[in-house]
């Protein structure tokens, strides 16, 4: 069964700075997503990353993916408030033997908060 | 811009009713899916349909019924409301076609959500 997790789980940082937040995932895949919360809001799509080596950037936001490692990451660059939200990765989970059904598995989510 | 609409953003009900959730999609997608979120539980799969009247069960069914009589339409029903059932609902969408991916993966494009209150 494929599991999801995210480090950290809770990342307090300035404005201004740097930070990467982790996905590691357990099984094979080569699809893997990252969404956006905002509080009491739904979710997002931010980026898709469909293969080894993938790379994708929108604004300060910068996502990775490294299949034989099984990680993504999440880079933030010179963090602005507006980035506050809760990030969540995500990765299809296909069953080869077909004993269960293909779905998306979620992580557990980073709760990020950037202070003036 | 994909559209997926909830038809509700909050409800209030009380224990024993019965419950419908709407949801409507406007890009001619597959498969359509709802959540249940918690805090400390995350995302939750309740059932998802990848075909007009299809329907696969998702990790907690138990309490829920779904129905998908249109394309873009995916309804999740609760028999009868109870406390436990108090949740933030999501509803999703994905386009999944030949060469695209598994039936039950993909980009999902989420609606605003539904906060359900069940007394």
């Amino acid at each position: 069964e494929l599991k999801v997790e995210q480090n950290p789980l809770f990342l307090s940082m300035q404005e201004g700075k740097n930070y990467t937040i982790y996905c590691n995932y357990s099984t094979t895949s080569d699809r893997l997503y990252w969404y956006r919360q905002d509080p009491g809001k739904s979710l997002e799509s931010l980026f898709v990353l469909l293969s080894n080596g993938a790379v994708k950037q929108e604004g300060r936001l910068m996502a990775s993916l490294d299949t034989k490692a099984r990680l993504s990451t999440l880079h933030i660059t010179a963090a602005v408030h507006d980035l506050s939200a809760t990030y969540f990765c995500a990765v299809d989970e296909v069953d080869f033997m077909k004993t269960s059904y293909d779905k998306v598995i979620f992580g557990p989510g980073t709760s990020l908060s950037v202070i003036p | 811009d994909v559209k997926v609409t909830q038809s509700s953003r909050y409800l209030v009900k009380r224990t024993g009713e019965k419950v419908f959730l709407e949801c409507v999609q406007d890009m001619d997608h597959e498969n359509m899916f709802w959540y249940r979120q918690d805090p400390g539980l995350g995302l939750r799969l309740i059932y998802f349909s990848y075909d007009v009247k299809m329907k696969e069960k998702g990790d907690i069914p138990e309490g829920y019924s779904v129905s998908r009589e249109k394309k873009e339409r995916f309804s999740l029903i609760l028999e009868s409301a109870s406390t436990n059932q108090t949740s933030m609902y999501l509803c999703a969408s994905t386009f999944m076609g030949p060469g695209q991916g598994a039936p039950g993966t993909g980009e999902l494009f989420f609606g605003e959500g539904s906060r359900l209150t069940v007394l």
